[in-house]
């Protein structure tokens, strides 16, 4: 299958200080990709959509301005994590689209972000 | 919106029986049913999917089951391992090109040696 992949793998921030989790499709290109949160011993919640050359979509309840997004290319998104908290606290797993099928997923290894 | 719920939170099962994990879905729309597995502290790994003018689908040890009509579908998992222990989300999702999965909240399958 495709591979996604995730820099950095952990990260550990002070409290109001901006994090860049980046989010690369190795050896294949991703108009879209998928932003997901998961709390401890909780699911996968979408927070937003990358989309390549426009602005990203965001799931109700998640702050455009705080998690800022960017795809600037067909392999790479971004997502910005600015003036962080300690209950942001997570762990940011991105995905994106098998090319072919547009519906098979494929998750990069996710980002643990700890704030102090 | 779409909702999917998932059940047994927990399963237990001895190395070389079957275990079995179902999923509800809310939206009778949706026609696209992944699995993945979970290992700790690593993103979810696709490990068999099936869409919805598909009953049942087998790789190896591992079949899904749908019943659109009940809107639920199962992971059947056989002769089980010890590295099969993980976690298992099942998701679904609406439509047609690149849209995103709605996921159950997960199974943490333990398999006993």
């Amino acid at each position: 299958g495709a591979v996604v992949s995730q820099h950095p793998s952990r990260v550990i921030c002070k409290s109001g200080t901006s994090v860049k989790i980046e989010c690369r499709s190795l050896d294949f290109q991703a108009t879209t990709m998928f932003w997901y949160r998961q709390f401890p011993k909780q699911s996968l919640m979408l927070m937003a959509t990358s989309n390549e050359g426009s602005k990203a979509t965001y799931e109700q309840g998640v702050e455009k301005d705080k998690f800022l997004i960017n795809h600037a290319s067909l392999t790479l998104s971004t997502l910005t994590v600015t003036s962080a908290h300690p209950e942001d606290s997570s762990f940011y797993i991105c995905s994106a689209p098998d090319l072919l099928t547009q519906e098979t997923q494929y998750f990069g290894p996710g980002t643990r972000l700890l704030v102090l | 919106g779409e909702n999917v719920e998932q059940h047994p939170s927990t399963l237990s099962v001895q190395e070389g029986d079957s275990a079995v994990i179902k999923c509800t879905y809310s939206d009778s729309a949706s026609n696209y049913f992944p699995w993945y597995k979970q290992e700790l502290g690593k993103g979810p790994q696709l490990i068999i999917d099936i869409r919805s003018n598909v009953g049942e689908k087998k790789d190896q040890r591992i079949a899904v089951t749908l019943n659109k009509t009940a809107k639920h579908f199962s992971l059947h998992i056989t002769e089980t391992q010890p590295e099969d222990s993980a976690v298992y989300f099942c998701a679904a999702s609406i439509g047609t090109g690149r849209r995103a999965l709605t996921f159950g909240s997960g199974t943490r399958l333990q398999v006993q040696p």
